[in-house]
């Protein structure tokens, strides 16, 4: 069974530092994506990024990138230069390869930016 | 593009009542998820359809009936709300799989806060 591990409830990070949001996954198949969600606290579930399993460069987005250690099962969310705006949830999710739509979630990391 | 529109955004019911959360997107996307969320327990997979005609069960399905009748539709029936079901529901749609691509993107729309008395 897949399942995805966030082991951070909440996070303090001074603003424009880097912060790194923790995410391990167990999983048996050979191919499977990993994505990270921002939710606010409007409530709205904004994807930031993603990677595959067979990828081999880590991914990045803007002030996002990806942390991928296959051989660790983990996918670390980086935020590089913090910003007020980056307050809010974080979840890290994956699927397997040929299963569009079927998300597991973590519980989430709860992150807030001090000024 | 609205991408994906749930109504309503808001609900109270009593114990016992039905009722249908209702979910669009006009992406033309294969797949589309119901999930629930509770304080807590990130998000968790009601039912998902991989196309119009195809559903099946997620991890918390007991209490819930979908049906895909268009690519489109995907509503959300409560048969007979009971106050476990409290929670906020999401409906999330995705295109079909493509490899090596950051398309494969769960989209998600506004959420739907149901609280059932």
């Amino acid at each position: 069974a897949q399942k995805i591990t966030q082991t951070q409830p909440g996070m303090f990070v001074q603003e424009k530092e880097a912060v790194t949001l923790d995410c391990t996954y167990d999983t048996s198949d050979p191919s499977y994506g990993l994505f990270w969600y921002k939710q606010p606290s409007s409530g709205e579930m904004i994807f930031l990024i993603y990677q595959g399993s067979y990828d081999q460069q880590n991914a990045t987005e803007g002030r996002y990138s990806l942390n991928f250690q296959k051989a660790r099962k983990s996918a670390n969310l980086v935020i590089s230069a913090s910003q007020l705006g980056d307050s809010a949830m974080y979840f890290c999710a994956m699927k397997r390869e040929n299963q569009g739509g079927k998300l597991i979630f973590g519980q989430g990391t709860e992150l807030s930016v001090k000024p | 593009n609205a991408g994906v529109t749930q109504t309503p955004k808001f609900q109270v019911l009593k114990t016992g009542q039905s009722m249908t959360l209702q979910c669009a997107q006009d992406m033309n996307h294969e797949y589309m998820s119901w999930y629930r969320q509770d304080p807590g327990m990130g998000l968790r997979l009601i039912h998902y359809s991989v196309g119009a005609g195809i559903t099946d069960q997620g991890e918390v399905p007991n209490g819930y009936n979908v049906s895909r009748s268009t690519t489109e539709d995907f509503p959300l029936r409560l048969l007979s709300a009971a106050p476990s079901q409290t929670s906020v529901y999401f409906c999330a749609s995705m295109r079909g799989n493509v490899r090596r691509s950051g398309a494969n993107v769960l989209t998600f729309g506004a959420g739907s806060r149901l609280t059932v008395l």
